[in-house]
């Protein structure tokens, strides 16, 4: 089993590009998130789906878009960056139901400028 | 609005010391708890979670963490830190709704002196 994989690692984008930060995983998990990590903030909720075909905003959706047409797949989409999304971006993963722990990737630092 | 609070943003101990990393939360009913550790450059990793029954939980890596509903906390504790177990550590709760969302407190960083 890969866990939860996402790319890339890193990025570095100028203000206004868009792009997708893309994440999978292999384990039939049901409800997948996305996260943000700024230093003092810990992380905070992006978007989250509980299955393919549903998603829904977290804390901080403004300026990012999610799909979820697979169980497997859940991308991340920056539409206009800038440089207030400069963060590091986690996806997680889990069973769902009642299990609510969550499996987390290794994250993609995206840097706008 | 839930919330979770870890008071302390950097603890400095010695290696062979004990440890205790806190966490406080604000939520009506008991939620689920975690917590996470996150080694520098790496993503997070579960350590201990409570759901429900024996208030004292163990973990990996020789942590174990007290859920005291009382004082709406949920501390975790070592007694005898390794270098190795220098990185930063996250506590979050969950259940508060049928969205499976956690809610993270904002980090304390360990650091190890030799």
């Amino acid at each position: 089993n890969a866990g939860v994989t996402q790319t890339p690692k890193f990025q570095v984008l100028k203000t206004g590009q868009s792009m997708t930060l893309q994440c999978a995983q292999d384990m039939n998990h049901e409800y997948m998130s996305w996260y943000r990590q700024d230093p003092g903030m810990g992380l905070r909720l992006i978007h989250y789906s509980v299955g393919a075909g549903i998603t829904d905003q977290g804390e901080v959706p403004n300026g990012y878009n999610v799909s979820r047409s697979t169980t497997e797949d859940f991308p991340l989409r920056l539409l206009s960056a800038a440089p207030s999304q400069t963060s590091v971006y986690f996806c997680a993963s889990s069973y769902g139901t009642s299990n609510y722990e969550q499996y987390f990737g290794p994250g993609t630092r995206l840097t706008v400028t | 609005a839930q919330s979770v609070t870890q008071p302390d943003i950097h603890i400095t101990v010695s290696e062979g010391a004990s440890l205790e990393l806190r966490c406080n939360y604000s939520y009506g009913a008991t939620p689920y708890l975690f917590w996470y550790v996150q080694s520098p450059g790496q993503g997070l990793q579960l350590l201990l979670k409570y759901f429900s029954g024996d208030t004292l939980v163990q973990g990996i890596k020789g942590f174990e963490a007290e859920f005291k509903r009382s004082q709406s906390s949920f501390n975790l504790r070592k007694p005898s830190v390794h270098w190795s177990d220098a990185a930063e550590y996250f506590c979050a709760v969950g259940g508060m709704d049928s969205s499976y969302k956690l809610i993270f407190g904002s980090g304390t960083r360990l650091l190890v002196r030799p």
